[in-house]
């Protein structure tokens, strides 16, 4: 069964520290978003990608944060510099598009910014 | 915000027993869907409901959506220990969905 694959697993870093998540969604899914889910809470959409376009990047801090999707497959997202307040898990999906296709999920990064 | 608010924020039931949970959502949608999340990995798709279904099954799961309410609910039966979970809806308007901070469910063997 085809999955959303993301790397790494889990990631501990210091404060002022640059970070990088790497996500390959499921082949053939043109949409790819990324969310941040707090400890308690729900996910919150950090950025949405069409093919290589970012279509939704209105939660995004994009002082520290940059996403990318150059091939319009797999996908990267920085944080730099980190800071305490970005310890979350961070979610990667993939959907074959519009308002009515589930989202696929990997499993996650769980950064911890010490 | 479309974010979806779910009811109650934790329940605890025993095995066999029927799991339901609300949620609710301020504007219109297209559709609203429903997420379940296993202890801190990855959420995996439930079932989804169109803005002109009222009621929708999938095995022993029962969603019921009232577009007038601006609610849903999902019902879980004869429940198992591995629906122990968090459970998400998410209303969705255009393609965005929103998460609420949903219910955790736990199932008492």
């Amino acid at each position: 069964e085809a999955e959303v694959a993301q790397s790494p697993r889990y990631k501990i870093t210091e404060k002022s520290q640059a970070v990088a998540f790497w996500c390959d969604p499921i082949s053939g899914h043109a949409t790819l978003y990324w969310y941040r889910q707090i400890l308690g809470q729900g996910p919150e959409l950090l950025v949405q990608f069409q093919d290589e376009s970012v279509v939704d990047d209105s939660q995004l801090p994009k002082d520290r944060f940059s996403a990318e999707r150059l091939k319009g497959v797999d996908s990267t997202l920085k944080i730099q510099p980190a800071e305490l307040g970005d310890s979350a898990m961070y979610l990667c999906a993939s959907s074959l598009g519009g308002s009515y296709n589930e989202q696929f999920f990997g499993p996650g990064t769980r950064l911890t910014v010490l | 915000s479309q974010q979806g608010e779910e009811d109650p924020q934790a329940l605890s039931i025993q095995e066999g027993e029927n799991a339901t949970m609300n949620c609710s959502y301020k504007t219109s949608i297209n559709n609203l869907q429903w997420y379940r999340q296993n202890s801190g990995r990855g959420l995996v798709h439930l079932i989804l409901i169109r803005s002109n279904e009222r009621e929708k099954h999938s095995g022993r799961l029962r969603v019921t959506l009232d577009t007038s309410k601006k609610s849903s609910s999902l019902l879980i039966t004869a429940s198992r220990a591995a629906d122990t979970a968090s459970y998400f809806c998410a209303p969705v308007n255009d393609y965005k969905l929103s998460f609420g901070a949903g219910t955790t469910v736990t199932v008492r063997a």
